[in-house]
């Protein structure tokens, strides 16, 4: 059973802070993990989808790592703005199409 | 091109009274999701459709939901009667669909649902 835990919950930065954020999955056997930046009262925005077989991808400031042997994901903010500000959920895939979340870092940066 | 449309985008009833969500996904996409959020938390998938077939309904609670999506476009979820732990946020979510493995899911804004 797929279970996601995301590190820090919470975290405040000053803007121009590069910053990362972190995800850990208990099953590895996963195709792929997708970031969410979701906004207050909003719905979750697609940030970056790795496959397995990437090490990284990037867009823009943002880029993604994925380590399958060690059940870690990460999400690197560079250069943080104000607009950064939003909730960031990580998504694993248990069994074949159904996506577990994690309960998200709530980040905070100000101008 | 359009996102993925919910409505309404509020709904406040009483204990015991049904409701209905409703969602277009984007054109073309064949997968379409129902997640429950709760405050805090990340979203919780309820039910999937390949096209018109909900291919995974294992966590939608029988019992007070339901779910359709006739011709394999637009979807509505009802809960009948509401209770009071069902205050959530409910959300949409629509994908092309991929054989090999899920693909990115592109979500509406979600229905703020309040059982009083």
């Amino acid at each position: 059973k797929q279970e996601v835990t995301q590190i820090p919950a919470a975290l405040s930065v000053p803007e121009g802070e590069n910053l990362v954020l972190n995800c850990s999955f208990t099953d590895s056997a996963i195709y792929n993990l997708q970031w969410f930046r979701q906004d207050p009262g909003k719905g979750l925005t697609s940030l970056l989808l790795i496959q397995s077989s990437q090490r990284e991808q990037t867009s823009g400031r943002l880029n993604a790592s994925l380590d399958k042997s060690s059940g870690r994901s990460t999400l690197y903010i560079a250069a943080s703005q104000p607009g950064d500000s939003a909730t960031y959920l990580c998504a694993a895939p248990s069994g074949t199409y159904k996506y577990i979340f994690g309960t998200g870092t709530r980040l905070k940066v100000l101008a | 091109e359009a996102g993925v449309v919910q409505s309404p985008r509020y709904k406040i009833i009483e204990k015991k009274q049904p409701v209905a969500f409703w969602c277009n996904p984007i054109s073309g996409h064949n997968t379409l999701y129902w997640y429950l959020q709760n405050l805090g938390q990340g979203p919780e998938l309820l039910i999937r459709y390949e096209n018109e077939e909900a291919v995974d309904d294992s966590q939608l609670p029988k019992d007070r939901f339901s779910a359709e999506r006739l011709k394999g476009v637009d979807s509505t979820l009802k809960i009948q009667p509401a209770e009071l732990g069902d205050s959530a946020v409910y959300l949409c979510a629509s994908s092309l669909g991929s054989v090999a493995a899920p693909d990115t899911q592109y979500f509406g804004p979600g229905t703020r649902l309040t059982v009083l």
